[in-house]
């Protein structure tokens, strides 16, 4: 079965670039059936979904962060990563990597399974 | 953008009790709502795809229902393990978005 999981610093300073790679194991990152995706959630708060990457490198962003991030894909190492520029304090948060199944009957897609997520601080 | 809205933020239950939470979309999702349940300092964890399709491996006292802009997650008799915080996810379009999220407590 598919598993995920995160690698990175854990502190990133002030207007620096953010850097994390998810490494899969159990399936192939270039599976026609997935996407591959980076969510993150600041301490006490909710969810929030920054980018979707397919094994080609077709990319997906929120528009809330796409002038920062960039999400890529290295299918010989089974990995995709996230860059995220210019950090400041709000974007502390516990970044996790996630699978973005699709549905082999519809269009229907989610999210399963996640990395056990890699707390990142932002500070000086 | 589509606004995911669910009620309650938080809700003191016991054990055995029929718990239903509320996930209302800004704008019609069909059935593009999946539910999430998450732990304190786990990740979360899929629990509904597609507004009412049960993961495999979930218990069945789990189901999800609605189509449009309402869904309903129930869990219909509270288990001590249920004790966790639920997020519902529009699968519609991107930007996905998610509710903000229902904290279950024990009464």
């Amino acid at each position: 079965q598919l598993q995920l999981q995160e690698s990175g610093p854990g502190l990133v300073k002030p207007s620096e670039t953010l850097s994390l790679t998810c490494t899969v194991s159990g399936g192939s990152i270039s599976s026609s059936s997935y996407y591959w995706g980076w969510i993150r959630q600041p301490p006490g708060k909710g969810l929030e979904w920054i980018g979707s990457i397919y094994y080609s490198g077709s990319t997906y962003y929120n528009p809330s962060l796409k002038s920062r991030v960039t999400i890529s894909v290295d299918t010989s190492k089974n990995q995709f990563s996230l860059n995220l520029s210019s950090v400041t304090a709000a974007d502390t948060a516990v970044y996790y990597c996630a699978c973005r199944i699709s549905s082999t009957w519809s269009t229907y897609n989610w999210f399963d399974p996640w990395g056990q997520g890699t707390l990142v601080t932002v500070s000086s | 953008d589509i606004q995911m809205t669910q009620s309650p933020s938080s809700l003191s239950a016991s054990v055995g009790d029929r718990v239903t939470i509320t996930c209302r979309a800004s704008q019609s999702i069909s059935r593009y709502l999946n539910w999430y349940q998450q732990k304190p300092g786990e990740a979360p964890k899929l629990l509904i795809y597609a507004a009412s399709s049960l993961r495999s491996g979930v218990p069945s006292r789990f189901s999800g229902s609605g189509s449009g802009t309402d869904f309903t997650l129930t869990i219909s008799s509270l288990q001590p393990e249920d004790f966790a915080t639920y997020y519902c996810q529009q699968s519609y379009s991107t930007p996905y978005s998610f509710g903000q999220g229902t904290k279950l407590e024990i009464k």
